[in-house]
This record gives C-alpha cells, sequence and structure tokens, in this order.
C-alpha cells in the first residue's frame, strides 16, 4: 500500500512565523504535490515536483516555498505566515501514469 | 477560468437510492479523469477513474460515465449508503495522467440518510 506522511495533523502557528510542512512517501514515487484546500475553493495546487531538486509554481504559488533534497520528501514552506495562509494542506504522490495518493492532510491554523 | 465544474455542492439522498454526481470540463484536451472521495480531517482517495478512449467504467457499487461530446462525467453509486456520505471530487488530466498533474472541480458533498 501506497503510505504519504504529513508531520502534523494539526498546526498552530502566528503572524509572521516561518512554517514547514513536510511530506515523506515511501513508494519511490517521482511526482510530489503540494494543495490547498478551502471550503467552497476545492484542491487548488500550490507546487508540484517531477524528481529531486524540480519544482513547478501551481495555481497558487504566492506565499510559499517548496524544497525537494530527497525523491522521497517534499517540504511545504512558508516564509513568514498569514492569516490568509489558514488552510488544510495536502500532500499527495504520484509515479507516472498512476493516480495520485494523498496524505492525511495538515490543519494550519494561523493567529 | 475553472477547466473542472463540479455546479452542485451539496446532494441529498436516501440510503439505498441512486447518487448521481455530475463534473464539466471545458478543455477538449483532457483525456483521463478521476473521481476522489474525502471524509472530513482526511485526505482524499482514489475511488474510480475513466481514460477517454471509453465512456463507461464500472467498479462494485460505482460508475463513472464520460460523454466526450458534451464534455461532461458523472459518478454513479448505487445503492448509495450513509458511509457514502464525503464530499467528491472530480479531477482530470491532458496527459493521460503521464505526468501526474491533475486539475480538481471544487467538490459536491454528498449526505446520504439513513
Amino acid at each position: 500500500d501506497v503510505k504519504v506522511t504529513q508531520s502534523s495533523r494539526y498546526l498552530v502557528k502566528r503572524t509572521g512565523e516561518k512554517v514547514f510542512l513536510e511530506c515523506v512517501q515511501d513508494m519511490d514515487h517521482e511526482n510530489m504535490f503540494w494543495y490547498r484546500q478551502d471550503p467552497g475553493l476545492g484542491l487548488r495546487l500550490i507546487y508540484f515536483s517531477y524528481d529531486v531538486k524540480m519544482k513547478e509554481k501551481g495555481d497558487i504559488p504566492e506565499g510559499y516555498s517548496v524544497s525537494r533534497e530527497k525523491k522521497e520528501r517534499f517540504s511545504l514552506i512558508l516564509e513568514s505566515a498569514s492569516t490568509n495562509q489558514t488552510s488544510m494542506y495536502l500532500c499527495a504522490s504520484s509515479s507516472q501514469m498512476d493516480t495520485q495518493y494523498f496524505g492525511p492532510g495538515t490543519r494550519l491554523t494561523v493567529l | 477560468d475553472q477547466q473542472v465544474k463540479q455546479n452542485s455542492p451539496s446532494l441529498s439522498v436516501q440510503e439505498g437510492r441512486i447518487s448521481i454526481l455530475n463534473c464539466d470540463y471545458t478543455n477538449s484536451m483532457f483525456d483521463y479523469f478521476l473521481w476522489y472521495k474525502k471524509y472530513p480531517a482526511e485526505g482524499p482517495t482514489f475511488l474510480i477513474s475513466i481514460s477517454s478512449i471509453k465512456d463507461k467504467n464500472e467498479d462494485g457499487r460505482f460508475t463513472v460515465f464520460l460523454n466526450k461530446s458534451a464534455k461532461h462525467l458523472s459518478l454513479h453509486i448505487v445503492p448509495s449508503q450513509p458511509g457514502d456520505s464525503a464530499v467528491y471530487f472530480c479531477a482530470a488530466s491532458a496527459d493521460g495522467g503521464s505526468q501526474g498533474n491533475l486539475i480538481f472541480g471544487k467538490g459536491t458533498k454528498l449526505s446520504v440518510k439513513p
């Protein structure tokens, strides 16, 4: 079974803090993704990566950056958290010609 | 500009009846479509998919229908069960899923009442 894990299920941070969200997959997938889910807006792609050290902007990359130093790990970084970044963050991974498998999500609250 | 649209934010169905969730798309290059199911506080889980070379795919109680000329797909759940209550996301890909990049709809919240 594919397993995608995220470092925290719930996180509370203050405005201006630097926030790291970690995602690890155990299936040697090439592709990894970060989404945020908000009510009425569905899943919106923030960043994705097709390989180690590679990253591509998704639909809403502003205010975020990512890091992929190892194939199994994809980190999402909020350089200076703001209240409008309060959301559910979902990580996913996939191999070529395959569906995306999602982690359990991190519910981030920025106060 | 939404390329994948789920126009019904919510749907309520009686247990045992059929649930029909709809999805429309605008990009004629989409050739692979998926449905995901999401419970609160959990990540989405893959449910069923269909390639554009087919018009129907069935897996147990779940069937997906694709109408390419209308750029429309639907998910049928028969019979519906209370455990099916969740948010359902339609997703599409323009490269046969080869790079895994999916475009998601906004989701439809299904409530199945006992």
